[in-house]
């Protein structure tokens, strides 16, 4: 089944402690990219990659590291969150990022940093 | 820089009444757009997209929308409500990178 998994699902962690949360996709994407919700706002971009190697900063990139080593992952990185990082995130992988394919979402990652 | 509004964060509707989601975009060059589903404690669904060709577009669940140049819009509409649509609805427009409206919150009332 095609899908894009993260996890962990819910996390609920201290201020400082650095934390990643993984995205592995099973469909060849090429383009992957990080997005957080939060109420009112809709979804905004975080990180963006275009292929392995290849990386790139969306509109809310503070705070937050990716990677892209591999085709398939595509980890999130908090080195050191705060409070303000307290959203729910959305990873998501599409066919290419001319911005005609529509992209595919995993079921996201509750994150609460007291 | 393009940008996206959906009037109405949150529309609640009869069971068997039309729904009617409103999204307005702005954008400097032809973009493609696409409404998004979320239900409960789940991810984006793509509900449709239009890209080029008939501005009137069809997709899953008996949703439609069409793409109005001159209005720069691409509201969202549905004939007759079910019960099964209460989600948040999401308008996104991409010029290269994907730019998602606030959200609006389908209630359907039996």
């Amino acid at each position: 089944e095609a899908q894009v998994t993260q996890n962990p699902r819910y996390l609920i962690t201290v201020t400082g402690k650095k934390l990643t949360v993984t995205c592995s996709q099973n469909m060849n994407h090429e383009y992957m990219s990080w997005y957080r919700q939060d109420p009112g706002l809709g979804l905004r971009q975080i990180y963006y990659s275009m292929n392995v190697e290849v990386t790139d900063k969306g509109d809310v990139p503070e705070g937050y590291k990716v990677s892209r080593k591999e085709k398939r992952n595509f980890p999130l990185i908090l080195e050191s969150p705060s409070p303000n990082q307290t959203s729910l995130y959305f990873c998501a992988s599409s066919l290419d990022s001319l911005g005609n394919q529509p992209q595919h979402f995993g079921d996201g990652t509750r994150l609460s940093i007291l | 820089a393009q940008s996206v509004t959906q009037l109405g964060s949150h529309v609640s509707v009869s069971e068997g009444a039309l729904v009617l989601l409103r999204c307005n975009y702005s954008s400097s060059v032809p973009p493609y757009l696409f409404w998004y589903v979320q239900y409960p404690n789940q991810g984006l669904q793509l509900l449709l997209k239009y890209t080029t060709g008939a501005t009137l577009v069809k997709g899953i669940n008996g949703f439609e929308a069409e793409f109005k140049k001159s209005e720069t819009s691409f509201h969202l509409t549905k004939p007759s409500a079910h019960m099964s649509d209460a989600a948040e609805y999401f308008c996104a427009v991409s010029v290269g990178m994907l730019t998602f409206g606030g959200g609006t919150r389908l209630m359907v009332k039996p």
